[in-house]
């Protein structure tokens, strides 16, 4: 079955450091991955996607994404963090059936301490 | 472009009562969702449409109905409101390759006592 994990529930970092949020996928044909961001009451907004081509996608905000087929993973990366990128963080997998649904991860909640 | 916008934001239900979550996109897409958001669970999708007069059942249709007679609307129904129903719902629509990007709400969050 098709599935999205984010081992991470809650990550605390400094201001300034860097920040890596894991997200391991499983899904049997190529999958089409994205990243969203939460911010408090607020909906969901894109920070990148992969679905082909180079593996290393940049997204706005600074992030940046690695797709990494042979580890099952789409690591989410920054390597300055700002108080301002404190929200939760989803990753997600699209699948071909139910409409082309998306499949969400639990989520990873981002702290910046100042 | 307005993009997705939902309505009402927040809203209190009692037991047994019932709404209508409304859902309007302005980007001419196809494909819209509703998805519910419970702490620490992620999205999981309710009912989706791949266009007008159009709809299927998600992962947890259960209480819930939908309607699409045209491309921008997409209303949620809730007939019988339970306190398992209190939760965050999300629309969503994207245009026709499943690579495009699923646009989002802004939410309405409700809660049935």
């Amino acid at each position: 079955a098709q599935s999205v994990t984010q081992p991470d529930i809650h990550i605390t970092v400094s201001e300034g450091a860097s920040l890596e949020l894991r997200c391991n996928y499983s899904y049997g044909a190529t999958p089409y991955l994205f990243w969203y961001v939460q911010s408090p009451g607020q909906g969901l907004q894109l920070l990148l996607k992969y679905f082909s081509g180079d593996t290393l996608v940049q997204g706005i905000k600074g992030f940046e994404a690695e797709f990494k087929r042979s580890q099952s993973s789409f690591n989410l990366r920054k390597p300055s963090v700002h108080w301002s990128d404190a929200a939760e963080y989803f990753c997600a997998v699209v699948v071909y059936n139910q409409g082309g649904k998306l499949i969400f991860g639990q989520g990873t909640e981002l702290s910046v301490k100042p | 472009n307005a993009g997705v916008t939902q309505t009402p934001k927040f809203r209190i239900l009692k037991i047994g009562q019932s709404m209508t979550l409304q859902c309007t996109q302005d980007m001419n897409h196809n494909y819209m969702y509703w998805y519910r958001q419970d702490p620490g669970m992620g999205l999981k999708l309710i009912y989706y449409s791949v266009g007008a007069g159009i709809t299927d059942k998600g992962e947890v249709p259960n209480g819930y109905n939908v309607s699409r007679s045209t491309t921008e609307d997409f209303p949620l129904r809730l007939e019988l409101a339970a306190p398992s129903q209190t939760s965050v719902y999300f629309c969503a629509s994207r245009d026709t390759q499943y690579q495009e990007t699923q646009y989002f709400g802004p939410g309405t969050r409700l809660l049935v006592l």
